[in-house]
């Protein structure tokens, strides 16, 4: 069974920092996703990615957010200058259709906590 | 909006005890619904879907059914295992759209 795989799983930063969270999609998916869940909130979708650009993204990806595929295989998203609130546990996840039918495939999680 | 309300956890059962999990939506249009478990480590998993009114959604033994008139989509299962011990995250999928819209996640824990 293919995964989506995330790396760290845990990452501890100070307030301000820059982090770089980590995924490897499905290799023949083609459209890319990062939601996040604050602890007892619910999942939010951050930012869908499709052919090298975003296609959409919510009012919490603000300017200190962005998303890369550097390289074909990895996803990444980085956060600028991270704030308190941006703890929280991050998921990447990734599908090969658009269509609500189609199966999205979600990594375990990155756990991210600002200090 | 589009929204997803589920049942607040964690859920504590016994052994082959009953299994119900609410969920509730708020959409615009018709849209799909679906239940994804989490195991402790894993990634969230696709466990079943239902994409229009009246369907049941089915898998290793948990169901759910799609009912516009009340707009839910509850999760059941007959006799839980510990095995089943995970979290259980309720989405919807709103039309003309191309993200997931999540609840909270109930958390399941299953004692021998």
């Amino acid at each position: 069974e293919p995964e989506v795989t995330q790396t760290p799983s845990h990452q501890v930063t100070q307030m301000g920092q820059e982090v770089i969270l980590r995924c490897v999609p499905i290799s023949n998916h083609l459209y890319f996703y990062w939601y996040r869940q604050i602890l007892g909130q619910k999942v939010e979708f951050l930012v869908s990615f499709y052919n090298n650009e975003i296609s959409e993204k919510s009012e919490i990806f603000d300017d200190q957010f962005s998303v890369e595929r550097p390289d074909g295989s990895n996803f990444t998203l980085k956060i600028r200058s991270t704030k308190l609130e941006d703890s929280a546990m991050y998921f990447c996840a990734s599908r090969l259709l658009a269509g609500a039918t189609d199966t999205q495939y979600f990594g375990p999680g990155t756990r991210l906590t600002v200090l | 909006g589009n929204s997803v309300t589920q049942m607040e956890g964690p859920v504590t059962l016994s052994e082959e005890a009953f299994l119900t999990i609410n969920c509730t939506y708020t959409a615009t249009g018709y849209p799909s619904l679906f239940w994804y478990v989490q195991y402790p480590g894993e990634g969230l998993q696709l466990l079943l879907k239902a994409t229009k009114a009246d369907d049941k959604g089915s898998n290793k033994g948990f169901e759910a059914t799609y009912r516009k008139e009340t707009t839910s989509f509850h999760l059941e299962k007959g006799s839980v295992q510990v095995s089943d011990s995970a979290v259980y995250f309720c989405a919807l999928w709103a039309s003309g759209t191309y993200k997931y819209i999540f609840g909270t996640g109930t958390r399941l824990k299953v004692l021998a």
